[in-house]
């Protein structure tokens, strides 16, 4: 009930792709839905975040789609960069848990 | 605007020796304050998280414990350290209003020989 599931654990993208990482969730009171983006040897940092009330939110290359009904959330990566190459963790949060469940990670590598 | 500091940065300790990793907060009062493990190619697993001073909750029974001496200070310890403890030791702090945005330090890598 408390899990977030995420996939693939590991993704190979080339350059100038679409990288797409999903996840879903049991638990109808998460209220929040972050995605952390964090590099080797650093700390996760947060990347873009998205509320149920909304299907989708873009920043920049970086799009979030939310499908309520179906309880999965989505990173979209446009036009990938080797610069993207790191591990994304969704999250999520609300009702009675206080806490971020994350997801286990996807590692992403962008190709040249 | 807020900052988080974590020291130290790297640390190789022999099996049974003693563990202080410490976690500062700035700008920014009453956090909530949190220490997540991450094994080697692996997720986040929350260990400890704090609402306040002395106030510890453990997630995962462990051969660790945290402890929150001030407000904006948050230790994690170990008397004696396993070769299972080798990891990377994340700090993290949230509001405690509105959503619950973590934030990361930078990392604490420990290998335990």
């Amino acid at each position: 009930q408390q899990q977030v599931k995420q996939s693939p654990q590991s993704l190979i993208v080339q350059k100038g792709g679409i990288s797409i990482i999903n996840c879903a969730y049991e638990n109808t009171a998460f209220d929040y839905f972050p995605w952390y983006q964090q590099f080797p040897g650093k700390g996760p940092a947060l990347l873009i975040a998205i509320r149920p009330d909304v299907s989708e939110k873009k920043e920049g290359r970086f799009t979030i789609s939310f499908n309520k009904s179906a309880k999965q959330f989505s990173l979209h990566i446009m036009d990938s960069q080797p610069g993207d190459s790191a591990t994304y963790f969704c999250a999520a949060i609300g009702g009675s848990q206080g806490n971020l469940i994350f997801g286990k990670g996807t590692k992403l590598s962008v190709k040249p | 605007s807020q900052t988080i500091h974590q020291w130290p940065a790297t640390l190789v300790q022999p099996v049974g020796s003693p563990l202080s990793l410490e976690c500062t907060v700035e700008g920014t009062s009453n956090p909530n304050l949190y220490w997540y493990r991450q094994a080697a190619g692996r997720g986040l697993q929350l260990l400890f998280y704090s609402v306040g001073i002395g106030q510890i909750s453990s997630e995962v029974p462990q051969n660790l414990s945290a402890s929150r001496p001030q407000d904006r200070q948050f230790i994690l310890s170990s008397k004696k350290l396993l070769l299972s403890d080798s990891g990377f030791y994340l700090c993290a702090w949230s509001g405690t209003s509105g959503a619950n945005v973590l934030t990361f330090g930078a990392g604490s890598r420990l290998t335990v020989l």
